[in-house]
């Protein structure tokens, strides 16, 4: 079946440390994205691919890394820079950017401890 | 001012009524519209996209008023199963596209 696979689904990070989350899709889409959401919160866009070796920022970019490789492959690492990472973490893709339905992978919910 | 704006509700309404979601946009380079669902601790999935013309599927109507830079999602014979927030995506060109997601508006239905 296609569909895009997040993991850890729980990830649990110590002050300080670096963390990476996953994202593979076997869609083929050219498009992934990074979300990051709160409580009670909409999707806010942290980073965006719109093909391999390419990405750009989105609107809270600061203090997260991404890497862009494999078209198939857009893993986000957040990094100790980040004061504030905990949060629900959604990676999405489509067929291009801004262009029809964005598919969601399951979500991985960071908490610092 | 948010370039989305949705209420954000609660929206607590019995099964069987008829309920109306708005969602305003700001920026008149908006180009597709789409309406997402969102349960609980879940990830968003596409509920439909939304058209000039208007369109509906099942007891779902979506309407976009391009003059008054809104769109709205009406649900007819609301069912326990619609309890939701209901997320309101614009997307517009911005060197390539942007994609913007309402904060959602939440809605409980009770029996």
């Amino acid at each position: 079946d296609g569909g895009i696979t997040q993991s850890p689904k729980y990830l649990f990070r110590k002050e300080g440390q670096n963390v990476t989350l996953s994202c593979e899709q076997n869609l083929n889409h050219d498009a992934m994205y990074w979300y990051r959401q709160d409580p009670g919160q909409g999707l806010r866009l942290i980073y965006y691919s719109q093909i391999v070796n390419d990405f750009q920022k989105g609107d809270i970019a600061e203090g997260y890394s991404v890497s862009r490789e494999k078209k198939e492959s857009f893993p986000l690492t957040v990094t100790s820079a980040q004061k504030n990472p905990t949060a629900f973490y959604l990676c999405a893709s489509s067929i291009q950017q801004g262009t029809g339905e964005a598919f969601f992978g399951q979500g991985t919910r960071l908490t610092v401890v | 001012r948010k370039e989305v704006e949705q209420d954000p509700g609660p929206f607590n309404v019995p099964e069987g009524a008829t309920v109306a979601f708005n969602c305003t946009y700001s920026n008149s380079a908006s180009q597709s519209f789409f309406w997402y669902r969102q349960d609980c601790r879940k990830e968003p999935k596409l509920l439909m996209s939304v058209y000039s013309s208007g369109n509906e599927d099942g007891r779902f109507t979506a309407q976009l008023n391009r003059a008054s830079q809104y769109i709205s999602l009406l649900i007819r014979d609301s069912k326990l199963s619609d309890s939701a927030t209901y997320l309101c995506v614009v997307t517009r060109r911005a060197g390539g596209f942007k994609t913007i997601f309402g904060a959602g508006t939440r809605l409980f239905v009770k029996a």
